[in-house]
């Protein structure tokens, strides 16, 4: 069964720093993967996603991430965090075929320090 | 703007009573889920659906029952609250072939 994990559990960032949350994945095919980010209060948001081709993906609000399939990782980056991006992410891995559930991990919670 | 709505948006309630928690979404999308996330926790995926009268349950075991009698609505039912319920509960749809989820808002149960 796959499976996915966040070892951060909390991370705090100074506002302006750079900032990479980590995910691994264990899966016997390249999955489909995903970073979502939860605001207090609010839903999930889908922040980029990764199906093939380019390994480095761009998402919304100037994230990124990094497809490595050597490392099974798929981490997520952004070069200076501002102080709205405070909130829980999470990443996430889709089963191929017709399925499409997707499995999370538990979380990486952002602080950002004014 | 949401296209995907959740009601109530947090429920406290006996235990022993009987809830539904609402789910409907407007981008007439086939695949609806249901989640259940504690605290610090990873979602746990309970109910899907792959269109009307589709019901198939999920990963982690629930009482909970769901019902898809039109696209847009995917309700889920308790018929006996328990405080192991307590928990917050997002319904997420998406096209089909379609890889990328909307989610709503959730709905934070609280049974005492």
């Amino acid at each position: 069964a796959q499976s996915v994990t966040q070892p951060d559990i909390h991370i705090t960032v100074s506002e302006g720093a750079s900032l990479e949350l980590r995910c691994n994945y264990s899966y016997g095919a390249t999955p489909y993967l995903f970073w979502y980010v939860q605001s207090p209060g609010q839903g999930l948001q889908l922040l980029l996603k990764y199906f093939s081709g380019d390994t480095l993906v761009q998402g919304i609000k100037g994230f990124e991430a990094e497809f490595k399939r050597s490392q099974s990782s798929f981490n997520l980056r952004k070069p200076s965090v501002h102080w709205s991006d405070a909130a829980e992410y999470f990443c996430a891995v889709g089963l191929s075929g017709s399925a499409r559930q997707l499995t999370f991990g538990s979380g990486t919670q952002l602080t950002v320090l004014p | 703007e949401a296209d995907i709505y959740q009601t109530p948006r947090y429920l406290v309630i006996g235990t022993g009573k009987k809830i539904t928690l609402e789910c409907s979404q407007t981008m007439g999308h086939d695949k609806m889920y249901w989640y259940q996330q504690d605290p610090g926790m990873e979602l746990h995926l309970i109910h899907y659906s792959y269109g009307v009268n589709s019901t198939e349950k999920g990963d982690l075991s629930s009482e909970s029952t769901v019902s898809r009698i039109r696209t847009e609505h995917f309700p889920l039912t308790l018929e006996s609250a328990r405080p192991s319920h307590t928990s917050q509960y997002l319904c997420a749809s998406t096209p089909r072939g379609g890889n990328g989820y909307t989610f709503g808002s959730g709905t934070r149960l609280t049974v005492v």
